[in-house]
């Protein structure tokens, strides 16, 4: 089946530093993928839409200065947490789909991150 | 996407059938039913998903009502595994994206 890989698992950065979580769709091409954020004993909020080749679609509130997307290839998405506060320690995950199959999305294994 | 309505929290007993209702009363034509689970701090699982006709795969059987205002997975012989939050999602078109609400936990007891 489809897979997701998305690394890295966990993550400590200090305040003010940026860190690049990657989402890579292994035995597929993904035109799209997503970026969700969950906090604790929270649902996953979708942040914003990435297209291969394309800007990122945001959902209304992400500021999109801060969580910087880039799909440069139909395998790999990244999203760049810049300027790294406290707040922002969450649990990143990435999903995406194989645009030639109408199957469920496959999702990563997310990212534990933490600024201190 | 259609709003969908699930039971906050279910038990069941290992071995059992768990039953999930979800409750999707606006969806539309051409809107899909998708289940997935979340095992603590583990990225969601695609389950099973369905347009208007029953559905069964080697983790699931999915049920939807003939209104398609209303659908029930069922998990026929649950395990401890299982216990999870389950997210059913209606959503469709052509570049359709997953909206999660709050799912269900269900914890299945030994």
């Amino acid at each position: 089946g489809a897979v997701v890989s998305q690394h890295p698992s966990r993550v400590i950065c200090k305040s003010g530093t940026s860190v690049k979580i990657e989402c890579r769709s292994l035995d597929f091409q993904a035109t799209t993928m997503f970026w969700y954020r969950q906090f604790p004993k929270q649902s996953l909020m979708l942040m914003a839409t990435s297209n291969e080749g394309s800007k990122a679609t945001y959902e209304q509130g992400v500021e999109k200065d801060k969580f910087l997307i880039n799909h440069a290839s139909l395998t790999l998405s990244t999203l760049t947490v810049t300027s790294a506060h406290p707040e922002d320690s969450s649990f990143y995950i990435c999903s995406a789909r194989e645009s030639s199959i109408n199957y469920g999305y496959t999702f990563g294994s997310g990212t534990r991150l933490t600024v201190v | 996407d259609a709003k969908t309505t699930q039971p906050t929290s279910m038990d069941c007993a290992e071995g059992r059938a768990a039953n999930l209702p979800c409750n999707h009363s606006t969806i539309s034509g051409n809107e899909y039913v998708y289940w997935y689970r979340q095992i603590h701090s583990q990225g969601p699982q695609y389950i099973i998903h369905g347009l208007k006709n029953n559905e069964t795969n080697e983790m699931a059987s999915l049920i939807i009502t003939e209104d398609r205002k209303s659908s029930t997975l069922i998990l026929p012989h649950a395990t401890l595994r299982d216990t999870a939050v389950y997210y059913c999602i209606a959503t469709g078109g052509s570049n359709y994206k997953l909206t999660f609400g709050k799912g269900t936990l269900l914890t299945v007891n030994p």
